[in-house]
């Protein structure tokens, strides 16, 4: 079964902080897609990331930079210099057939 | 730039009444979901669409029954409500139905069954 896991449940740092957000998964399949996605206060789920399995490229894009490692199934999440801006409800997610398969979301609080 | 508009954003129920969650989304995607989100927990599939005519069965399906009658509208109905469908519900859409998809969403209807 495909599973998401994402241990950190809340997050609290001081704004200008780095913080990194963890992301496990379980798949069987060889092809597959993960998804990072931001839920700020305002409650939508806000699109940031895809990325293919066979792409291990890290990835940066401003201030957000995503590590993707298939050997420990890793998918993590890292901001640098954080803003209060960055507090929200961040969900990892790993496609099935075109179905989204969540983790459980890690809240992360920027304090000023 | 609508993207994905649901109605209403909030609702109270009673138990065993029924209602119906709508969506709607302007950009001509042929695949739309139903999720649920339920405090400190992921996103669960409730039911999904490839199409106009076409709805199939996500994770959680019971309790709730959708159509899809349009490509611009997959309304979501509740008939008998329970406490345990107190929750957030997320209508989402995408132009591809493959595992690469992107799936944009709406901005959730919170709903409680009292």
């Amino acid at each position: 079964a495909q599973k998401v896991t994402q241990a950190q449940t809340e997050i609290s740092v001081v704004e200008k902080e780095d913080v990194t957000l963890d992301c496990v998964y379980e798949t069987r399949d060889t092809t597959y897609y993960l998804f990072w996605y931001k839920q700020p206060p305002s409650g939508e789920l806000v699109f940031l990331i895809r990325r293919n399995s066979f792409d291990e490229q890290n990835e940066i894009s401003g201030r957000y930079s995503w590590n993707f490692q298939k050997s420990t199934s890793s998918f993590n999440f890292t901001i640098t210099a954080s803003q209060v801006v960055d507090s929200a409800v961040y969900f990892c997610a790993l496609s099935e057939r075109g179905k989204l398969i969540f983790g459980q979301g890690t809240t992360l609080q920027v304090k000023p | 730039n609508a993207g994905v508009t649901q109605t209403p954003k909030f609702r109270i129920l009673k138990i065993g009444q029924s209602m119906t969650l709508q969506c709607a989304q302007d950009m001509n995607h042929n695949y739309m979901y139903w999720y649920r989100q339920d405090p400190g927990m992921g996103l669960k599939l409730i039911y999904y669409s490839v199409g106009a005519g076409i709805t199939d069965k996500g994770e959680v399906p019971n309790g709730y029954n959708v159509s899809r009658s349009t490509t611009e509208d997959f309304p979501l109905r509740l008939e008998l409500a329970a406490p345990s469908q107190t929750s957030v519900y997320f209508c989402a859409s995408s132009p591809s139905g493959s595992f690469a998809g992107i799936q944009y969403f709406g901005a959730g209807t919170r709903l409680s069954v009292l």
